[in-house]
Order: C-alpha cells, then structure tokens, then sequence
C-alpha cells in the first residue's frame, strides 16, 4: 500500500543556518502535498503545501521541493531560529478534494543556539 | 477567527468504557477528518465527514465511529475501550471538497487504565 516516510529521525542545525528535511512516498498517484509542524503538547501546525503540477513552492523562510521523477519531498528552512525546534511531518492526499492524509513517521529538528 | 476546537483535551478511561470526543471546525469549514496519532504508529486517518456525511474511513475497526452535525461540528466515538486506544486523537477542518490545506486542533490525549 502506499506509505510516506522520512529519511532521517532527528536532525539538529545550528542556529541560523539552513535546513532540510526529506520525505519519501511511494505511491506515484499522490497529487497533492503538505508539510506539517508540531511542537509539544500542539496538534500539527499547516507550514507549505505543494500540488504534483508544480516542482517547488516558496513561503516565508520555508521552501518545499516535489521530485515526481524520485518521489521525494523536501523542506528547507533557511536561518533557523530556536522556535523551528518541532517534529516536522510531510503528509500526502492521493485524491485531490479528498481530506485523507496520509503522513510520514516524522523528523525531530533540534536547532542549537 | 478562531481555530480548530477539540473537547476535552485529556481524558482518563478503564477498559471496556467508551468515550466521545468533540470537535469544531473553524467557521466556514465543512470538511472534518479524524486522526489517531501514536508513538508507535505515528498519525494514522480514522475519518472524514462533509456535510454531515462520512465521506472516507481508514483501517480502524468498528469500535471507532464518527459523526457530523448540521453545524459541522464533529464527535468521534470509541466504544469498548481498550489500551492501545490510548493516543492523541486529531481532528483537522478544511473548507469545502476542493480545498485540501487542513488545519488541526491542539487533540484530546486519552488514556486508557
């Protein structure tokens, strides 16, 4: 069945420099693409979406990388700050218009000061 | 406006009880999906209302139901409680079918003795 997963479990940055986390999933019918925040004790806080007909989607410090060629999805964040230190999640909706999520195991970013 | 409302945020359950959770989706939205999320399993998709309909069900057994009201606020149901039901139970809105961007509410942690 299809599955997203991360690549790496935790990942620490130092403060002020970029990061990025990846996503891998594997069902080539994925249309559409979101990456989640969530900090302790708080339910998954939206960050970016991407939609299979684009290859990259900018917001503010973020930016989100769709290669339909590897199925892989990436999060940069550039100039972490302290309050970038969350469990992030990439989650994919196979049907467009359908809320079904389905969500990778996560990546914990620790940035260190 | 105000966000994704999720009651009670903790519970406290024996086995073979059963529990309702609520939740209400920010003002406008339509669309309510369900998530349990765990350690073990990470966020798994329970359900999915809109408009008071249950529009997607994931691979949970029947113990766990759902419904909609005419105002979109949502419950969810466990019933016959047992310990691997204990979990942070998610509910996310969205505004209508073509929109997928999902926000989440802080969850209801439960935990079953």
């Amino acid at each position: 069945g299809e599955s997203v997963g991360l690549h790496l479990p935790t990942l620490s940055v130092q403060e002020g420099d970029n990061s990025i986390i990846n996503c891998a999933y594997s069902n080539s019918a994925s249309d559409y693409f979101i990456w989640y925040k969530q900090e302790s004790g708080k339910g998954p806080q939206f960050i970016i979406d991407i939609r299979s007909n684009m290859d990259k989607r900018q917001g503010q410090r973020v930016t989100v990388l769709l290669n339909k060629t590897v199925k892989h999805l990436s999060l940069q964040i550039a100039a972490t700050q302290p309050g970038d230190s969350a469990v992030y999640f990439c989650a994919e909706n196979i049907n467009f218009g359908n809320e079904k999520l389905t969500f990778g195991t996560g990546t914990r970013l620790t940035i260190i000061p | 406006k105000a966000g994704v409302t999720q009651t009670p945020r903790y519970l406290i359950k024996t086995r073979g009880q059963q529990v309702t959770l609520s939740c209400s989706p920010i003002s406008g939205h339509r669309s309510v999906s369900w998530y349990q999320q765990t350690p073990g399993q990470g966020l798994q998709f329970l359900f999915e209302y809109f408009s008071e309909t249950q529009r997607n069900k994931g691979n949970f057994p029947g113990r766990f139901s759902g419904r909609q009201f005419s105002n979109s606020r949502s419950e969810m149901n466990v019933s016959t409680l047992e310990l691997g039901d204990s979990a942070l139970y998610l509910c996310a809105s969205s505004r209508s079918t073509l929109d997928t961007e999902a926000f989440f509410g802080q969850g209801t942690r439960l935990t079953v003795v």
